[in-house]
C-alpha cells in the first residue's frame, strides 16, 4: 500500500541531544498525526495536526504542519532514554475520506545514555 | 484503563487453520479500523467501521478475511485458511468524529504467527 516518507530512518543520539525528523508526501494531506510504537506494543498518539502551518506542542515533543501541506515534522527536545522507539508519521490525503490515513516508514530513534 | 484493548495479544497457529481476534474500542468511540503491520513498516489499512456498519475494505483483505460489528460495539477479525503470509501485528483502532476532526487511538495489537 502507499507509504509516506519518512527522514532519516534511523538515528542514533546521545541522552540530551534535541532530535528531528520529517514527513514527506508527493500530495496534500489534510491533517498529520504523529505515533510512538515500542516493540510488540501498539502505536500511541503524541501529536495531531489539523491547519496547514499549525505548531503544536506535547511536553518536550513539538510537531507543526508544513505550509505545502505536503509535509509535517516532529522535534524531540532534551532526548531522554525513555524516548527510544519507533516514530510514525501518519497523515489524511485531501482527496480522501477521514478513515483513509497513511502512515510513513518510520524513524527509529536509539538513545544513548 | 478505557483505551483499546484486543485479544489475544499473540497467537500462533498451523498453516491452514483459521484464527478470530477480537477488538474492544474505546467506549463512545463510533468508528472501528484494522491495520496490519509487517516487520519494519508503517501500519497499512484492511477495514473500517462506522457503527455496525463496514464502509471500506482494502484490497489487502482477501476472501479469506472477514471483519465483523455486529452490535457496534467490539469487532472480530477472522482469518481462514491461514498462510505463511498472513504473518503479522494486526491493530486495532478506534475514533470519535468530532467538528470534522477524528484522533485514532490504536490497541496493543494481536501478534499473529503462522507455522
Amino acid at each position: 500500500g502507499q507509504q509516506l516518507n519518512q527522514s532519516p530512518q534511523s538515528m542514533f543520539i546521545q541522552e540530551g541531544e534535541d532530535v528531528s525528523m520529517n514527513c514527506t508526501s508527493s500530495s496534500i494531506f489534510n491533517t498529520w498525526l504523529w505515533y510512538k510504537q515500542d516493540p510488540g506494543e501498539g502505536p500511541v498518539l503524541l501529536i495531531a495536526l489539523y491547519k496547514a502551518g499549525e505548531l503544536t506542542s506535547n511536553g518536550r515533543l513539538t510537531a507543526q504542519f508544513g505550509i505545502t501541506r505536503k509535509d509535517s515534522f516532529l522535534n524531540i527536545s532534551a532526548s531522554i532514554p525513555s524516548d527510544v522507539g519507533i516514530y510514525f508519521c501518519a497523515g489524511q490525503p485531501f482527496t480522501s475520506g477521514t478513515y483513509k490515513y497513511i502512515f510513513g516508514t518510520g524513524t527509529r530513534l536509539k538513545v544513548l545514555a | 484503563d478505557t483505551g483499546v484493548s484486543q485479544d489475544p495479544r499473540h497467537k500462533i497457529t498451523k498453516r491452514g487453520q483459521n484464527v478470530t481476534f477480537r477488538c474492544d474500542p474505546i467506549s463512545e468511540h463510533n468508528r472501528l479500523y484494522w491495520y496490519r503491520q509487517t516487520l519494519g513498516q508503517g501500519p497499512e489499512f484492511l477495514t473500517y467501521f462506522q457503527n455496525e456498519a463496514q464502509l471500506e475494505k482494502s484490497r489487502l483483505l482477501s476472501d479469506r478475511f472477514s471483519a465483523e460489528r455486529p452490535k457496534g460495539s467490539f469487532s472480530t477479525l477472522e482469518i481462514q485458511r491461514t498462510e505463511q503470509g498472513d504473518s503479522a501485528m494486526y491493530l486495532c483502532a478506534s475514533s470519535l468524529l468530532a467538528g470534522g476532526h477524528t484522533r485514532r487511538y490504536f490497541g496493543p495489537g494481536t501478534r499473529l504467527t503462522v507455522l
